[in-house]
This record gives C-alpha cells, structure tokens and sequence, in this order.
C-alpha cells in the first residue's frame, strides 16, 4: 500500500512556543491530505483538509490561526501549532488518499505525540 | 451530519476464539463506505476492512468479516480464530460517497486477547 511518513513522531516543546509537523506521501502524489487529532483513550477528530495549492479548510471550532497548514507540493503538507499550550497536547495524525488506491482508501502516517510543557 | 457509535468501550477475546465488535451508524445518505481501522500500540492507523453500501456481500478478509445490515445501520466486525496480534483499538468509520475522503469515526474499541 501507499506510505505516509510523519514527523516528528515525538516532540516536546514549551508553552508559547511553535511547532511543526509534517506529513509526506513518500510513493504517490496526494492533492489531499487530512489533519486528524486524537486525545487519549478517544477517537479522531477531523481538524482540517489540506489542499495542495489552496487554503485548507477547518472544522468547526478548530482556530485556523493556531493551526496553519500549509499544502505546499502535491507530496507535502504541514501543520503548526503556534503559541502552543498544554491543552494543545494530543496525538496528531495525517491521512492522505492515493489515487492509485482502492476507491475509498485513505492511508495514515504514523502520528505525532506533541507535549506541551 | 453522519454519526458514528461503538457501544462497546472494551472487548476481551480468549485466543483461537471468535469476537464480533459492533458499530451503528446514522446517516441520510444512500451510498456511502465503511471501514474498520485498528490501532496498535504504535498508534499507525491500519485499516482492516472496507465496505461499499451499495455491495449486498459483506466483506472479508481473512480473518476479518464484517456483517453489515443497511436497513439498520449496523457494521459489525467479526474476528475468527484471534490472536495476539489482534489486540488494539479497533475503530468503525464511515466516508461519504463522493467528495472528500474524510472519515467519521467511532470512539472506538479496546480489545484485549487473552492467551
């Protein structure tokens, strides 16, 4: 199958400080990619859609001015978590569909644990 | 909007033993996809199985068979002959037909198997 790499896969960073992350299709070109965030013991939660070439659209209640995203290339997206706080810490994972993929499929990176101190 | 449940929090299963992990889902829409997605320890989301709505046949793979009933909402997974690999979180999704690839998911099942 298709592979997405992420990373970093772990990070620590201090409050008020910015991170990123990335998400690369690493045999495929993606158009589309996927910011999902996970809390402990819950499920993924849609952020946002990452479209190459054009803004990203948010879900509601997500602040596109904390979490940018820049769809850069066709094998590359990025997510910041700006002026980070701790209840910005969660597990971070992006998805991508290949087009060369069984309709329907979407293929994840390995996700990011990012702590906020 | 499309709702996903997983009534189930946890699941335990001895092992060579068959466990069957349930899902409903609520939505307007008559063509759609379903899957179910484990997540290991290692948090890699890795998907188990796919259905079309529009196919009667449930799907299978392998050891992984879904029952999957459209009139009801309800996308069962069965696991037959578990193992301890099978233990993780198991996650229930569905995805509109056309547009985007965005998944809607259940909060999940935790199954643990027992040697």
């Amino acid at each position: 199958g298709a592979v997405v790499s992420q990373h970093p896969s772990r990070v620590i960073c201090k409050s008020g400080t910015s991170v990123k992350i990335e998400c690369r299709s690493l045999d495929f070109q993606a158009t589309t990619m996927f910011w999902y965030r996970q809390f402990p013991k819950q499920s993924l939660m849609l952020m946002a859609t990452s479209n190459e070439g054009s803004k990203a659209t948010y879900e509601q209640g997500v602040e596109k001015d904390k979490f940018l995203i820049n769809h850069a290339s066709l094998t590359l997206s990025t997510l910041t978590v700006t002026s980070a706080h701790p209840e910005d810490s969660s597990f971070y994972i992006c998805s991508a569909r290949s087009p060369g993929a069984e309709v329907g499929e979407a293929f994840f990176g390995q996700g990011t644990r990012l702590t906020v101190v | 909007a499309q709702t996903v449940t997983q009534s189930q929090p946890e699941m335990s299963v001895q092992e060579a033993e068959t466990v069957t992990l349930s899902c409903t889902y609520d939505t307007s829409e008559s063509d759609y996809y379903l899957f179910w997605y484990k997540q290991p320890p290692s948090r890699q989301m890795i998907l188990v199985i796919r259905q079309e709505a529009y196919k009667q046949q449930n799907a299978t793979e392998n050891r992984f068979s879904v029952n999957f009933q459209k009139a009801a909402k309800s996308f069962s997974l069965k696991i037959s002959d578990s193992q301890l690999g099978d233990a993780a979180m198991y996650f229930c999704a569905y995805r509109t037909w056309a547009g985007s690839y965005q998944l809607t998911f259940g909060k999940g099942t935790k199954l643990s198997v027992i040697p």
